[in-house]
C-alpha cells in the first residue's frame, strides 16, 4: 500500500528557507506513471498547488512561486524534497506531498500534512 | 492563472441531493476533460471523489457524480448522508504551463 509521509521543522524565522521531505514507501518515485508533487493549505484557506516532477527530470512550478522554490528528487532513497526561500508569514500552511496520477492527472494518494509556521 | 471559482457554500438535508459548481474558463474546463473533485474533512488530507469530469475511483459510493458543462465542472452528492460533511475542491489541467489549478474551496453542511 502507497504512503507518503512529509518531515521536516514545524517552524521557519522569516526570510529563511522553509525544508520537506517526502518519504514514499510501498511504491517507486521511478514508476513511470505518476508525477510527484507538492501542495499547501494556509490556516484556514484552500489548496494551492506548488510544483510536481516527473521521475525523468522534468519538474513544473506554480508561477507564482516559480522564484522561491525547488522541488529535488532523491531516487536513491525513494523521497523527494522541497525547499522554498525567502519565506514570510504568508507561507505559513499544512504541506502536503502527494502521487499524481500520468493519465488522468489527479492526486491519487496524499501524505497527511505537515503544518510550517512561519514566525520569529 | 486564476484560481477556479467554487460556492463557498452548499447545504442539503439528509437523503436529498445537491450540486456544487466549479467555473473556469475555455483555457482549463473548457478546454480539458481533467477535471477532479476531493473531500476533505477538517484536519484530514484530501481525497480523490471524481477524476476525468465523471469517473469515480474505487471505493466511492456511486451517490457522487460529476459532470461538466461549457467550461462549468459540477459535483452532485445524491442522498446525502451526515458524513459528507465536508469541504470539497475541484481542480483542471490547464495546459502544460499550468498543470494544476485549484478551485477555492465550497463547505458542504448536511443540515
Amino acid at each position: 500500500q502507497l504512503q507518503l509521509q512529509e518531515s521536516g521543522p514545524g517552524l521557519v524565522k522569516p526570510s529563511e528557507t522553509l525544508s520537506l521531505t517526502c518519504l514514499v514507501s510501498g511504491g517507486s518515485i521511478t514508476n513511470g506513471h505518476y508525477y510527484w508533487g507538492w501542495i499547501r493549505q494556509p490556516p484556514g484557506k484552500g489548496l494551492e498547488w506548488i510544483g510536481s516532477f516527473y521521475y525523468t527530470g522534468t519538474i513544473d512550478y506554480n508561477s507564482s512561486l516559480k522564484s522561491r522554490v525547488t522541488i529535488l528528487e532523491d531516487s536513491s532513497n525513494n523521497q523527494f524534497s522541497l525547499k522554498l526561500n525567502s519565506v514570510t508569514a504568508a507561507d505559513t500552511a499544512v504541506y502536503y506531498c502527494a502521487r499524481r496520477t500520468g493519465i488522468s492527472l489527479e492526486f491519487d494518494c496524499w501524505g497527511q500534512g505537515a503544518l510550517v509556521t512561519v514566525s520569529s | 492563472q486564476s484560481a477556479l471559482t467554487q460556492p463557498p457554500s452548499a447545504s442539503g438535508s439528509p437523503g436529498q441531493s445537491v450540486t456544487i459548481s466549479c467555473t473556469g474558463t475555455s483555457s482549463d474546463i473548457g478546454r480539458y476533460n481533467y477535471v477532479s473533485w476531493y473531500q476533505q474533512h477538517p484536519g484530514k488530507a484530501p481525497k480523490v471523489m471524481i477524476y476525468e469530469v465523471s469517473k469515480r475511483p474505487s471505493g466511492v459510493p456511486d451517490r457522487f457524480s460529476g459532470s461538466k458543462s461549457g467550461s462549468t465542472a459540477s459535483l452532485t452528492v445524491s442522498g446525502l448522508q451526515v458524513e459528507d460533511e465536508a469541504e470539497y475542491y475541484c481542480s483542471s489541467y490547464a495546459g502544460s504551463n499550468t498543470p494544476v489549478l485549484f478551485g477555492g474551496g465550497t463547505k458542504l453542511t448536511v443540515l
